[in-house]
């Protein structure tokens, strides 16, 4: 399983763009990446997931590049409500992300401020 | 639409007792994975069960045991609890294969 890299935590203010960048150096050709993000006491809840380039949704978008040896969340315009845990995984989507289930590290914490 | 529910919520042990959580999967999904999460840690992989049986499994030992239900909803077992069982214990489903999984609130275990 290819290993990620991401910071333990990072701060920033309400109503800034956010980017949480994720290292995955030996991400395999099947490698697809994945973001979970989980609030307190709650289980983590899917954000994105790409394969190269951009993809974009409602929430987030995922910034990747040719060689894949990194990844980049972009939370545009936080809020207090964004302050969380944002895991990346990166795995083999037809097992859902792992050979062996999800693989989450300790991600990254995310703390926004008034 | 139900999302993941799990049961109990909460719950607290003695070591060396035998413990059974319960999870119900998001309507139409038919594949159930556990997590133990351990505070400050991250999720980690127990198994998958789909078609009623074991799919995957990760790096636990025997005393975790498993069982899916022609319903699709599941149970985690634990036999011979010890100190560092305590944790967050997550189930999580999806249709198979399980590209996107949704997450229950999860259980809370205390083994005191």
């Amino acid at each position: 399983l290819a290993k990620t890299t991401q910071p333990i935590s990072m701060d920033s203010y309400e109503g800034q763009e956010v980017n949480i960048t994720c290292s995955h150096n030996n991400i395999a050709t099947n490698d697809y990446i994945t973001w979970y993000q989980q609030f307190p006491s709650q289980g983590p809840r899917f954000i994105i997931q790409g394969y190269k380039t951009k993809v974009t949704n409602e929430v987030a978008s995922l910034f990747i590049p040719a060689d894949r040896k990194s990844s980049t969340l972009s939370l545009p315009r936080v809020s207090l409500s964004d302050t969380a845990v944002y895991y990346c995984l990166v795995g083999d989507r037809g097992s859902g992300g792992g050979a062996d289930g999800l693989t989450f590290g300790k991600g990254t914490h995310l703390i926004i401020q008034p | 639409d139900a999302g993941v529910t799990q049961s109990p919520t909460h719950l607290i042990k003695t070591r060396g007792q035998q413990v059974t959580l319960r999870c119900s999967p998001k309507s139409g999904h038919d594949t159930v994975s556990w997590y133990q999460q351990a505070l400050g840690q991250g999720p980690q992989f127990i198994f998958q069960y789909y078609e009623e049986e074991e799919r995957q499994r990760g790096n636990f030992p025997d005393r975790f045991s498993g069982h899916q239900f022609p319903n699709y909803s599941s149970e985690l077992n634990v036999n011979a609890l010890l100190l560092g069982d305590s944790a967050l214990y997550l189930c999580a489903s999806s249709l198979w294969p399980p590209y996107e999984q949704y997450f229950g609130p999860g259980t809370r275990l205390t083994v005191t």
